[in-house]
């Protein structure tokens, strides 16, 4: 079956710009998660979506947000962008509380 | 708070001799631990969980909850095992929480 899929691979943006990155999740699965990944900080979460609804959010400014729609399909947006959002974000599935969460390839952002 | 640590950023070991990747996690409430594998140019995996109590590749983990440790170890490395290997905690809010990771390289 389908793995974790992000759209788009790479995306260079300008300051102030705001963007939009897309993930399917694994069929079945429910809970989709966001990492932001970078060198300095690692790996770190942004929110987590289950049915629809955030279930957790992790300490990143409001200009982060993210969306699930009903076919568990999830997307995430940064408005105004900053230099420092360059990154590499990831997105994950899982199909129930107890398993462990399925990666994407990610998305690579760059801010210039 | 949850926090992860994965003291050594960078281990160095020869083919066939034993590998210990050390994770030591803080956490007031019953954890969920795991390690995620990344190679090079590929994307993160799953690698093994503690509540599996499995052997993934020739590696185990063992949940040390006196120690509130959770190390990889394999008897015998092979060079297929260079990679980027990641500990991680899930809290109850549902969040995996990372170590820093550790760059395993393994020389022939």
């Amino acid at each position: 079956k389908a793995g974790v899929t992000q759209t788009p691979r790479y995306l260079i943006k300008t300051r102030g710009q705001q963007v939009t990155l897309s993930c399917s999740p694994i069929s079945g699965h429910r809970s989709v998660s966001w990492y932001q990944q970078t060198p300095g900080q690692g790996l770190q979460f942004l929110f987590e979506y289950f049915s629809e609804t955030q279930r957790n959010k992790g300490n990143f400014p409001g200009r982060f947000s993210g969306r699930q729609f009903s076919n568990s399909r999830s997307e995430m947006n940064v408005s105004t962008l900053e230099l420092g959002d360059s990154a590499l974000y990831l997105c994950a599935s899982s199909l129930t509380a107890s398993d462990g969460y399925t990666f994407g390839s990610g998305t690579r952002l760059t801010v210039v | 708070a949850q926090r992860v640590t994965q003291p050594e950023k960078l281990l160095s070991v020869f083919k066939g001799a034993p590998v210990e990747l050390k994770c030591n996690y803080s956490y007031s409430g019953s954890p969920e631990l795991f390690w995620y594998v990344q190679y090079s140019r590929q994307r993160l995996q799953l690698l093994l969980r503690h509540i599996s109590r499995e052997s993934i590749k020739g590696f185990t983990a063992d949940l040390n909850k006196g120690e509130t440790s959770f190390h990889l170890k394999k008897p015998f490395a092979q060079e297929e095992d260079s990679a980027m290997y990641y500990c991680a905690l899930k809290s109850g809010a549902q969040k995996l929480v990372f170590g820093q990771g550790t760059r395993l390289t393994i020389n022939p």
